[in-house]
C-alpha cells in the first residue's frame, strides 16, 4: 500500500505572506497510463473536502491562480503564493493511482 | 451541476448493520466509478471503496473488507455501502465521491454513522 506523508502537520501564516505544504509517497505515483494521480483537497471547517489542484499542477474550475501544484515521482508540493482568510482549513494530499487509494495526515492552515 | 447525496446514516449497535445510499445527480451517473471516504471525528480522510462504472470492478480497504461491501443501481443513480459487523472504530462521517483521479472530483456532504451501545 502506498503512504502518503505531508508536512508541516501545523502551519500557522500571516495573512498576504505565503505557504508551502510538502507530500511524499513511499512508492512512484506515476500510472501505467502515464498519468500522476495526485491531487489535492482543502477542507475548510464543518465542511466536506472539496478538490484544489489534480494530477499534480492543474487547478479545479474556480480555485484562485494563488494555488499551485508541483512536484514528480514521490515528492509534491502545494503552494498559496499570498495566503488570505478564507484559505483556513486542513490539506489534504491524495494518490489514486494505486488501489487503496490513500490520504496524507493532513496539514492545518491557520491564520497567526 | 453535480450533487452527491448521502443517506441512511445514523446510530446503530456494535455488531449491528446499515446501508448507506448515495444519489448522484448533474452527470452521467452511470460512466463514473464512484468511492466511499470516511472521516473519524476530528482526524483525517481514510478511502474505504470503489465501484467502476457498471459495477464489474470493486475495491475495498482492508479495515472493511468482508464487512463492507459497495454496490450501484444506475437505474436509480444510486451507490450503496452495506456495512456489516460494525465496530465503535467504524463511526465516522462518510463521504460519497466521484473521479477521484481528475477533474470532476466531487464530494457530498456526507452522512454521520456513530456505532455505540
Amino acid at each position: 500500500d502506498i503512504v502518503m506523508t505531508q508536512s508541516p502537520l501545523s502551519s500557522p501564516v500571516t495573512r498576504g505572506q505565503p505557504a508551502s505544504i510538502s507530500c511524499r509517497s513511499s512508492q512512484s505515483l506515476v500510472h501505467s497510463d502515464g498519468n500522476t494521480y495526485l491531487s489535492w483537497l482543502q477542507q475548510r471547517p464543518g465542511q466536506p473536502p472539496r478538490l484544489l489542484i489534480y494530477k499534480i499542477s492543474n487547478r479545479f474550475s474556480g480555485v484562485p491562480d494563488r494555488f499551485s501544484g508541483s512536484g514528480a515521482g514521490t515528492d509534491f508540493t502545494l503552494k498559496i503564493s499570498r495566503v488570505e482568510a478564507e484559505d483556513v482549513g486542513v490539506y489534504y494530499c491524495m494518490q489514486a493511482t494505486q488501489f487503496p487509494h490513500s490520504f496524507g495526515q493532513g496539514t492545518k492552515l491557520e491564520i497567526k | 451541476q453535480v450533487q452527491l447525496v448521502e443517506s441512511g446514516g445514523g446510530v446503530v449497535q456494535p455488531g449491528g448493520s446499515l446501508r448507506l445510499s448515495c444519489a448522484g445527480s448533474g452527470f452521467t451517473f452511470s460512466t463514473y466509478g464512484m468511492h466511499w471516504v470516511r472521516q473519524a471525528p476530528g482526524k483525517g480522510l481514510e478511502w474505504v471503496a470503489f465501484i467502476r462504472y457498471d459495477g464489474r470492478n470493486k475495491y475495498h480497504a482492508d479495515s472493511v473488507k468482508g464487512r463492507f461491501t459497495i454496490s450501484r443501481d444506475n437505474s436509480k443513480n444510486t451507490v450503496y455501502l452495506q456495512m456489516n459487523s460494525l465496530r465503535a472504530e467504524d463511526t465516522a462521517v462518510y463521504y460519497c465521491a466521484k473521479d477521484l483521479r481528475g477533474w470532476e472530483n466531487y464530494w457530498g456532504r456526507g452522512t454521520l454513522v456513530t456505532v455505540s451501545s
